[in-house]
């Protein structure tokens, strides 16, 4: 079982469609990043959460800490935002921070 | 925030020859990190490349194979020998700063 298990694996919406992706993690982590790549390959850090909530434009990420869950929101969804989103964890391995990733969310939006 | 910059951004090469890689950061950095990403796949943590100390590499991974160099605080170079198909890959630098990481745009390598 992955440490990092992000569901689902693809999404197709529609524009203006709410969207929801989650992740779940197994191990002890001192934050968890929100990663966006696009078909380039690039990656962009859209969110870095160890407590709460995070809100950027149209972007919201959320953590529940004592159930290892995060969700990345998307309100008002566009053909834009399609991308894979991937969620990262930051672990602490013998003195340094490590990322584990999830194996990310391939999003569709449709016009 | 960090700025990362990657060379090349891709390359096609032969099997059995190197290519090193050369990531750039525009902020003097301890920490980075080179990842493998396969298609279709997520990202594997090849190495970690601390500036002064050798590199420490993560399980499946081996110096002869991918070495690392990390002369100052701002360049890294990775290297990919001896080239296979199965090395055809994004080979992406990530940096931790500011509290955040920042990723460098990848190579995209294809070896034939």
């Amino acid at each position: 079982k992955n440490e990092v298990e992000q569901s689902p694996q693809n999404l197709t919406a529609q524009e203006g469609e709410f969207i929801t992706i989650n992740c779940s993690y197994s191990v002890g982590i001192s934050a968890l990043h929100w990663l966006q790549q696009h078909p380039g390959g690039g990656i962009v850090s859209l969110f870095m959460l160890s407590s709460g909530k995070k809100k950027h434009g149209r972007l919201i990420a959320t953590i529940n800490i004592q159930e290892k869950h995060s969700s990345l929101h998307i309100t008002a969804s566009h053909p834009r935002d399609s991308a894979v989103y991937i969620c990262a964890v930051i672990r602490s391995q013998g003195g340094s921070e490590k990322l584990v990733f999830g194996k990310g969310t391939k999003l569709t939006v449709n016009p | 925030s960090a700025v990362i910059s990657q060379k090349p951004s891709r390359d096609i090469c032969q099997r059995g020859t190197s290519l090193t890689i050369q990531c750039q950061v525009d902020s003097q950095v301890t920490m980075m990190f080179w990842y493998r990403q396969q298609p279709g796949q997520s990202l594997t943590l090849i190495a970690t490349a601390n500036q002064g100390s050798e590199a420490t590499y993560e399980s499946g991974f081996v110096i002869d194979k991918f070495p690392i160099s990390r002369p100052n605080l701002t360049f890294s170079t990775l290297t990919v020998s001896n080239m296979s198909p199965e090395d055809s890959s994004i080979y992406l630098c990530s940096v931790p700063y500011g509290g955040k990481f920042h990723f460098g745009p990848g190579t995209r390598l294809t070896v034939t």
